[in-house]
């Protein structure tokens, strides 16, 4: 069975740092692409990064890039995302998310909960 | 960046309906368009990918079709675990992109 387990999400400061991480089982973790998605509880889906299977190649969303880096680890099954910078915008639930080229985001955690505020 | 916009932003219909949700993108996608549903408080499914197939184990009164840059998603006859939030998603390029949501309510 495919799982992906959150973790890492907590309530920082404006202008803090964080870092997600994301357990991966029940699948081949190094011939997938990773990403993660956030959405504000109430609101809609945004999609914010993702990672190849080797963690060569990169891409984020405009209102990230320069401040949260993806990176994975294929010995230990885990994706990661490093989070500065932090601002009000960032606070959201963080969904890790399998993407099957075919059919794209196939698989998603529970997510974990980040919150930046004063 | 690929803009993605749906429509209706909610709808409202009743058990045995048949709805529609479409979905208009900035710039072409040719196919690579999904649909997912969300439920409150749970992570999103996905229902249909590469525009118009249905994924493993969803049932067949869900549909989609479409190509280029609009698509819709069609529920033959609504059922009552159908009430949920639909959201298109493409990945045609680098950076994927939402659709801002359909909230399917109970008429």
């Amino acid at each position: 069975e495919v799982q992906l387990v959150e973790s890492g999400g907590d309530l920082v400061q404006p202008g803090g740092s964080l870092r997600l991480s994301c357990a991966a089982s029940g699948f081949t973790f190094n011939i997938f692409w990773m990403h993660w998605v956030r959405q504000v509880p109430g609101k809609g889906l945004v999609w914010v990064s993702r990672i190849n299977s080797d963690g060569v190649r990169t891409n984020y969303a405009d209102s990230v890039k320069g401040r949260f880096t993806i990176s994975r680890d294929n010995a230990k099954d885990m994706l990661y995302l490093e989070m500065i910078s932090l601002t009000v915008e960032d606070t959201a639930l963080y969904y890790c998310v399998r993407e099957n080229l075919e059919t794209s985001l196939d698989y998603w955690g529970q997510g974990t909960l980040v919150t930046v505020s004063s | 960046d690929i803009k993605m916009t749906q429509s209706p932003s909610t709808l409202s219909a009743s058990v045995g309906d048949r709805v529609t949700i479409t979905c208009r993108a900035s710039e072409s996608l040719s196919r690579w368009l999904a649909w997912y549903q969300q439920k409150p408080g749970k992570a999103p499914k996905l229902l249909i990918y590469k525009a118009s197939n249905l994924e493993s184990g969803v049932p067949s009164r869900f549909s989609g079709s479409g190509s280029g840059t609009e698509f819709t998603l069609t529920i033959s006859s609504l059922q009552p675990d159908d009430f949920a939030t639909y959201y298109c998603q493409q990945y045609n390029s680098d950076l994927y992109s939402f659709g801002q949501g359909t909230k399917l309510e109970i008429k």
